[in-house]
């Protein structure tokens, strides 16, 4: 079946880090991915999605690729602020079904 | 992209007791859903509950257990059933929005805190 794998955390950074989070997934067919975030006490905000191949997701100075031949999808942010400090998600989607990573905590420091 | 309230936002019950969560959108849609997310962890589909039908339950969740209405395009309710500490999570609804263009994706509601004493 489909899966999401993403790193553990929590990840401790200083603020105006560089931030990656690593995603990687199995799934049939080719889907959709995503990166949700979960702010203290929040429901999940979508953050960014692609949808095929080599697609760049892009919002609030976070980025993600859609590499097919890696199976992958980091999230990347150059420069982290404390208000980056939340729960994220990574999940797919293969056919009107959400698959979730198991989240990665994030806390930034200033 | 659609507009989703959810009811309560958090409560404490005791053991044995039920308690319905409403979950409304200010849009119609087709397809809505319902997660819960245990303390610490991901996100795990219940059901997917869309109007004129049965709800479909994913494994492990069964019906008696989690009742599930959808009487219109906008709204819908899950209940927590005989609850024990174990169904102590944050229990969100999702929608895939139609007029977001897009139905590969899913955006939730605020989440409904559960805690069971």
């Amino acid at each position: 079946g489909d899966s999401v794998t993403q790193m553990e955390g929590p990840v401790t950074l200083s603020e105006e880090a560089f931030l990656t989070i690593n995603c990687t997934y199995t799934a049939t067919g080719y889907p959709s991915l995503f990166w949700y975030v979960q702010y203290p006490g929040e429901g999940l905000q979508l953050l960014l999605k692609a949808t095929k191949a080599d697609d760049k997701g892009s919002n609030k100075g976070f980025e993600a690729t859609y590499r097919k031949e890696t199976t992958s999808f980091h999230l990347e942010k150059g420069s982290v602020q404390v208000s980056d400090s939340a729960v994220y998600f990574c999940a797919l989607n293969a056919g009107n079904m959400l698959t979730f990573g198991g989240g990665t905590r994030l806390m930034v420091k200033p | 992209s659609a507009v989703i309230s959810q009811k309560p936002s958090r409560d404490i019950c005791q053991r044995g007791t039920s308690l319905t969560i409403q979950c409304q959108v200010d849009s119609q849609v087709t397809m809505m859903f319902w997660y819960r997310q245990q303390p610490g962890q991901s996100l795990t589909l219940i059901a997917t509950a869309n109007q004129g039908s049965e709800a479909t339950y994913e494994s492990g969740f069964v019906i008696d257990k989690f009742p599930i209405s959808r009487p219109n395009l906008t709204f819908s309710t899950l209940t927590v059933s005989n609850m024990s500490p174990e169904d102590s999570s944050i229990y969100l609804c999702s929608v895939e929005d139609p007029l977001a263009g897009a139905t590969d994706t899913q955006y939730f509601g605020p989440g409904t805190r559960l805690t069971v004493l």
